[in-house]
């Protein structure tokens, strides 16, 4: 149990464009999501707090307008990188803790993440 | 922001050898620290969820302990398979419900 699928797991867009990354817990409900996005040799960095029903919980330093992110359910958030520049190519990820099962000794599942190449 | 080291950052051992890294972490306001293993093309796998100073967890032939007023713990391998190959990664959270701090990893490479 507990699988959470991510898609696209790839994708190459030209400069300008937008992007969506859907996150979706499969066989569980998960209130809040976590976007992060790992850049080449460094750890995985927080985005974002995702929490359905509500708006996002951004990191200092991640632009809002620039990633949306959208909750509108208890098994969907989206990712979506807007106006897409070389600058954004990273790999991001997803990850949600079960609905009633959201403190900290309760563990992380993962999408398989989304390689991003902005050209 | 909690600043988590792991060590080595990748290791290169052959199949058998048994094999151990380090995580650190602040010890102050420690709530837990999750382990991780993360093979290519998958999604990272929780290993471990550790809470207790002096904790000690094991699954098969990998255990981890956990040193909370030094503030680090210890991910070991027994005997080492090809199939361990992976990063493994640690994180503790900020604290409560908030989300996980990660190290940047160690890549283990096991050598048949």
């Amino acid at each position: 149990g507990a699988v959470v699928s991510q898609h696209p797991s790839r994708v190459i867009c030209k400069s300008g464009t937008s992007v969506k990354i859907e996150c979706r817990s499969l066989d569980f409900q998960a209130t809040t999501m976590f976007w992060y996005r790992q850049f080449p040799k460094q750890s995985l960095m927080l985005m974002a707090t995702s929490n359905e029903g509500s708006k996002a919980t951004y990191e200092q330093g991640v632009e809002k307008d620039k990633f949306l992110i959208n909750h509108a359910s208890l098994t969907l958030s989206t990712l979506t990188v807007t106006s897409a520049h070389p600058e954004d190519s990273s790999f991001y990820i997803c990850s949600a803790r079960r609905t009633g099962a959201e403190s900290y000794n309760s563990p992380l599942h993962f999408g398989n993440g989304t390689r991003l190449t902005v050209t | 922001i909690l600043n988590v080291e792991q060590s080595p950052q990748s290791l290169h051992v052959q199949e058998g050898d048994s094999t151990n890294f380090t995580c650190s972490f602040p010890s102050s306001n420690f709530y837990a620290l999750h382990w991780y293993r993360w093979e290519t093309a998958k999604s990272p796998e929780a290993l471990f969820v550790m809470t207790l100073n002096g904790d000690e967890k094991k699954k098969g032939r990998i255990s981890a302990t956990l040193n909370t007023k030094e503030g680090y713990s210890y991910l070991y391998i027994k005997g080492s398979q090809p199939e361990d190959s992976a990063t493994y990664l640690c994180a503790p959270p900020w604290g409560g419900n908030t989300p996980l701090v990660f190290g940047k990893g160690t890549r283990l490479s096991v050598i048949a």
